[in-house]
C-alpha cells in the first residue's frame, strides 16, 4: 500500500473549521484515500473515502488534489468530541486481503473550547 | 454503518492462562475479518486475517500457535491468546465488512487485555 504522511498533531478551535492534510505521493491509480478517526480507547470510525474527486458526506468533506499525491479532510463546524486521532490510509478497493487497512501514526487532533 | 462487536470489552488474566475474545458481525456477514493489536500511545497494527471457514492469515512476526484465530461463521470470529504473558497486555481491535462490500471496514469497540 502506498505510504501516506500527516502531521503527528493540530490544534483546532470549537466551532472552527479543522482541515487535516494528508500526503499520499506514491498513490496508485487504482487506490482510494481513506479517513478513519480513532476515539482514546474506542475502536477506529470510518469517516469517508474517496479516489480522485471531492466527496462529503454527514460527518466531512474530502478534498483531493488533481494529482491525487495529497488530500485534506474537513470537519466544517468541529466540536469538543471531534479530539481524536485521525488516520489517512491508501489501498485499492479490490478483493481478499486488500481489504485490510494499514494504519500510520495519524494527525491527533485536539478541539480547544 | 454496520456494527462490529466485541466481547469481552476488557478481561484481566493472569500469566499462563489462555483468554477468548470474541468479534461479531451483528447486521451483515463477513467473510473476511481483521484483527489488529494497539500499544499504548502506538497506531494499530495488524496481526492476522481471519477467513471463514478457512486458516487464517498471520502478518510476518506474529506467532500463529500463540495467537488462535477461528472464523467459524460469516458472523463470527475468536481469538484466543494462550499461555498469556504480561508483554501480551495490549487493546485488541477486529474488524470487518459486508460481503457484498468489503472495502468497508468496522471496528469493534476493542477489548483491553491485561496480562498480571
Amino acid at each position: 500500500d502506498a505510504k501516506t504522511t500527516q502531521p503527528p498533531s493540530m490544534d483546532c478551535a470549537e466551532g472552527r473549521a479543522a482541515n487535516l492534510p494528508c500526503n499520499h505521493s506514491t498513490i496508485s491509480g487504482n487506490e482510494y484515500v481513506y479517513w478513519y478517526r480513532q476515539i482514546h480507547s474506542q475502536g477506529p470510525q470510518y469517516i469517508i473515502h474517496g479516489l480522485k474527486n471531492n466527496e462529503t458526506n454527514e460527518m466531512a468533506s474530502l478534498i483531493i488534489t488533481e494529482d491525487r499525491k495529497s488530500s485534506t479532510l474537513i470537519l466544517p463546524h468541529a466540536t469538543l468530541r471531534d479530539t481524536a486521532v485521525y488516520y489517512c490510509i491508501v489501498r485499492p478497493n479490490s478483493g481478499g486481503s486488500n481489504y485490510k487497512l494499514t494504519f500510520g501514526k495519524g494527525t491527533l487532533l485536539t478541539v480547544n473550547p | 454503518g454496520a456494527v462490529v462487536s466485541q466481547h469481552p470489552s476488557w478481561v484481566i488474566c493472569k500469566s499462563g492462562t489462555s483468554v477468548k475474545i470474541e468479534c461479531r458481525s451483528l447486521d451483515f456477514q463477513a467473510t473476511t475479518m481483521f484483527w489488529y493489536r494497539q500499544f499504548p500511545k502506538q497506531s494499530l497494527m495488524l496481526m492476522a486475517t481471519s477467513n471463514e471457514g478457512s486458516k487464517a492469515t498471520y502478518e510476518q512476526g506474529v506467532e500463529k500457535d500463540k495467537f488462535l484465530i477461528n472464523h467459524a461463521s460469516l458472523t463470527l470470529s475468536t481469538l484466543t491468546v494462550t499461555s498469556a504473558h504480561p508483554e501480551d497486555s495490549s487493546f485488541y481491535i477486529c474488524s470487518g465488512g459486508p460481503r457484498e462490500r468489503s472495502y468497508e471496514q468496522y471496528f469493534g469497540p476493542g477489548t483491553r487485555l491485561t496480562v498480571t
